[in-house]
């Protein structure tokens, strides 16, 4: 029961390179978000997913866009990389109030 | 101002210690409460979930609740270096189909021998 996993682990894109994360979770959560971490912010909410085929803007979407194809699959896309969006990425899954899940993060630096 | 308010620390104490962390916050809406631990270069993994006001045990581990003050914290007893680690705040309003959560900046604790 692997719960979340994403890919890649890490990545450099240069500005304006175009590029996917994928969040796959094996726990039959209707739920799924993208956060992203910074220092000094805490985790804000890019996009977020309550079952597939739909999706929803978070607190900071812009730059960002999102597709649920399946249920156990949340990708999250950046068109035009820009330097400001080096960040650490988490995706989480839930089922219930309670009970996040979150995966182990993506680290993107933008050159 | 941010919604929820964290001491980044970091905050140091020695093995054995009570360790007290917390976290206010402005939402009077938010009604579930939450204490994430992230290791680092890792994803936050929950720790203690509360509904409401009052307190809640689990092991070491007390979280507590005051709405009319907007304060929750959480209590680690006899702490341990394995708890060093940072420790998010995060909570919820009651209303919506996604509950979305919004976190604190997270308090960095390191736990020394």
């Amino acid at each position: 029961n692997a719960g979340v996993t994403q890919t890649p682990k890490f990545r450099v894109l240069k500005t304006g390179q175009s590029m996917t994360l994928l969040c796959a979770q094996d726990m039959n959560h209707e739920y799924m978000y993208w956060y992203r971490q910074d220092p000094g912010m805490g985790l804000r909410l890019i996009h977020y997913s309550v079952g597939e085929g739909t999706t929803a803007k978070g607190e900071v979407p812009d730059g960002y866009n999102v597709s649920r194809l399946k249920k156990q699959n949340f990708l999250l896309g950046l068109e035009s990389a820009a330097p400001s969006q080096t960040s650490v990425y988490f995706c989480a899954s839930r089922t219930g109030p309670q009970g996040y899940t979150f995966g182990s993060g993506t680290r993107l630096t933008v050159v | 101002q941010k919604e929820v308010e964290q001491d980044p620390g970091p905050l140091s104490v020695p093995e054995g210690a009570i360790v007290s962390l917390n976290c206010t916050y402005s939402n009077s809406a938010f009604q579930y409460f939450m204490w994430y631990r992230q290791y680092s270069r890792k994803g936050p993994e929950l720790l203690m979930y509360t509904y409401s006001s009052g307190n809640k045990e689990d092991g070491r581990f007390t979280a507590q609740v005051d709405k009319s003050s907007k304060y929750i914290s959480l209590f680690i007893r006899d702490s341990q270096p394995s708890d060093s680690a940072t420790y998010l705040c995060a909570m919820k309003e009651k209303s919506g189909t996604a509950s979305k959560l919004t976190f604190g900046t997270g308090t960095r604790l390191q736990v020394t021998l």
